[in-house]
C-alpha cells in the first residue's frame, strides 16, 4: 500500500484563492521531505525542501511567499498556494525520504486547476 | 551541479523486444542513481537505485540498469517488453548529501503489438 498520501487528488479553485495541499507519510517518520511540479507532459521540477521544524528550503526561481511550505510534524507537511492564478494549474509531487529504508517515497500527486 | 540527461523523449520497441532507455548523469561526488516509473495521471514509482556496490542492478517488473561510471551512464534495459510497460520513465540522480533528487525530462516508452 501506499506510504505517502497527499490530499486532495484534485482541486478546482478560483483565480486569487488559496489551496492547501497535504502530505503524509504513513508508516515512518519525515523530517524531510520534499515538493514537485510537473507540467504536463514534462519531467518534475523541485520546489523546495520541507524541514521539519525549521523553515523550508526553496529552490532558485520558487517564490517562498507564492508557495508556503510548513512541516509541523514528522509526518505531515504542507504546500498552500497562496492567491493562485491559471499559471500555478499543476501537478503538484510530494516526497518523503524513510531513513531507515534510505528510500524516498513518493505521493501520488495533487492536480490542481486554477480558473 | 547535478544533472541527468535522458536520450529521446519518445522510444517505441514492439512487444516481445528488447527495451533499452538511456541515461547519462553529471555528479561532483558519486552518484545515487534511480529509475521512476509513472503511468498517466499518476504518482511515480521506484523501478531500481544504484547506491554503491553491484553495479548492475535489478529492479521490478524485469528491469534492469548497470552503472557505468566510465561513461557516466545509467541505462535501463528489459529483455522483452510488454504493453504494460507502457509509460513515462523517469531517470534521476542524487548526491544523498541532502536527499535532493534531479530528474531527467523523461523518456515516454510506447509498445507495439
Amino acid at each position: 500500500g501506499a506510504v505517502v498520501s497527499q490530499h486532495p487528488s484534485r482541486v478546482i479553485c478560483k483565480s486569487g484563492t488559496s489551496v492547501k495541499i497535504e502530505c503524509r507519510s504513513l508508516d515512518f517518520q519525515a523530517t524531510t521531505m520534499f515538493w514537485y511540479r510537473q507540467f504536463p507532459k514534462q519531467s518534475l521540477m523541485l520546489m523546495a525542501t520541507s524541514n521539519e521544524g525549521s523553515k523550508a528550503t526553496y529552490e532558485q526561481g520558487v517564490e517562498k511567499d507564492k508557495f508556503l511550505i510548513n512541516h509541523a510534524s514528522l509526518t505531515l507537511s504542507t504546500l498552500t498556494v497562496t492567491s493562485a492564478h491559471p499559471e500555478d494549474s499543476s501537478f503538484y509531487i510530494c516526497s518523503a525520504t524513510n531513513r531507515v529504508q534510505e528510500t524516498q517515497y513518493f505521493g501520488p500527486g495533487t492536480r490542481l486547476l486554477v480558473l | 551541479a547535478q544533472s541527468v540527461t535522458q536520450l529521446g523523449s519518445h522510444v517505441s520497441v514492439s512487444e516481445g523486444a528488447l527495451v533499452l532507455l538511456r541515461c547519462n548523469y553529471s555528479s561532483s561526488v558519486p552518484p545515487y542513481l534511480f529509475w521512476y516509473v509513472q503511468y498517466p495521471n499518476q504518482g511515480l514509482q521506484l523501478l531500481l537505485k544504484y547506491t554503491t556496490g553491484a553495479t548492475l542492478v535489478k529492479g521490478i517488473n524485469g528491469f534492469e540498469a548497470e552503472f557505468k561510471k566510465s561513461e557516466t551512464s545509467f541505462h535501463l534495459t528489459k529483455p522483452s517488453a510488454h504493453m504494460s510497460d507502457a509509460a513515462e520513465y523517469f531517470c534521476a540522480v542524487s548526491d544523498n548529501r541532502d536527499d535532493k533528487i534531479i530528474f531527467g525530462k523523461g523518456t515516454r516508452l510506447h509498445i507495439l503489438p
